[in-house]
């Protein structure tokens, strides 16, 4: 089965809302990345984030090991802030990236 | 510090031609990763190097794909005899590749496309 799953699959905000984005996985973990990509873009690395909460402005990745799961919260959204957000799991002893489907976020004016 | 750099940006093939992708990672990153990433999917790990040894190529179709990087700096991904289903992103990227710190940074990639 897949070892990362990304939920929603699509999420459309009002500006100004709140989003949380979630990045389940199956197998053991050595670190999460979440990136951003605008549609015909390049992956841009959000957060590295191998456990606990991290914080970048309006971005907030918490990644709890034990329960086997991450999530990027996103506060007061912004038009710009509008693309996929992609999950990559990092296995333990591994450096390859596996990644989620991705959540595909809409925010509107 | 520059980032990862890749060329072409974009090519467009009949089917059964060849083509080569090119990257150039960040300075002093001894890993490097090739990915394919086909319209609205996530990326897929084709081949990755540290320094100029391939670590894993599982996923690389051996039979059209290849990938090398002779001297552990710049790399080659060369595609023999394209078809149509290759058609995708690929995405190059490097990671210092240290056991507490591997984040991965990535190129623009190259958008090819099979006709």
């Amino acid at each position: 089965g897949q070892q990362v799953q990304q939920s929603p699959t699509s999420l459309v905000l009002q500006e100004g809302e709140n989003a949380e984005l979630q990045c389940n996985f199956s197998t053991s973990l050595n670190s999460m990345q979440w990136f951003y990509q605008r549609p015909g873009g390049s992956l841009v690395s959000v957060f590295y984030n191998p456990s606990g909460t991290k914080q970048s402005g309006r971005l907030t990745s918490t990644t709890v090991i034990k329960e086997r799961r991450s999530s990027l919260h996103i506060s007061s959204s912004q038009i710009t802030d509008s693309g996929t957000y992609l999950c990559a799991l990092e296995a333990s002893m591994g450096y390859k990236l596996t990644f989620g489907t991705g959540t595909s976020l809409l925010v509107d004016p | 510090e520059a980032g990862v750099t890749q060329s072409p940006r974009y090519a467009v093939l009949q089917e059964g031609q060849a083509v080569s992708f090119w990257c150039d990672p960040i300075s002093g990153h001894d890993t490097l990763y090739w990915y394919q990433q086909p319209r609205d999917q996530g990326p897929q790990l084709l081949v990755y190097f540290r320094d100029e040894a391939v670590i894993d190529n599982s996923q690389l179709p051996s039979d059209r794909f290849s990938a090398v990087r002779p001297k552990g700096t710049n790399s080659t991904l060369k595609i023999q005899s394209a078809k149509q289903g290759d058609t995708a992103t690929y995405l190059c990227a490097s990671s210092p590749g240290t056991i507490n710190y591997a984040e991965q940074f990535f190129g623009p990639g190259t958008r090819l496309t099979v006709l």
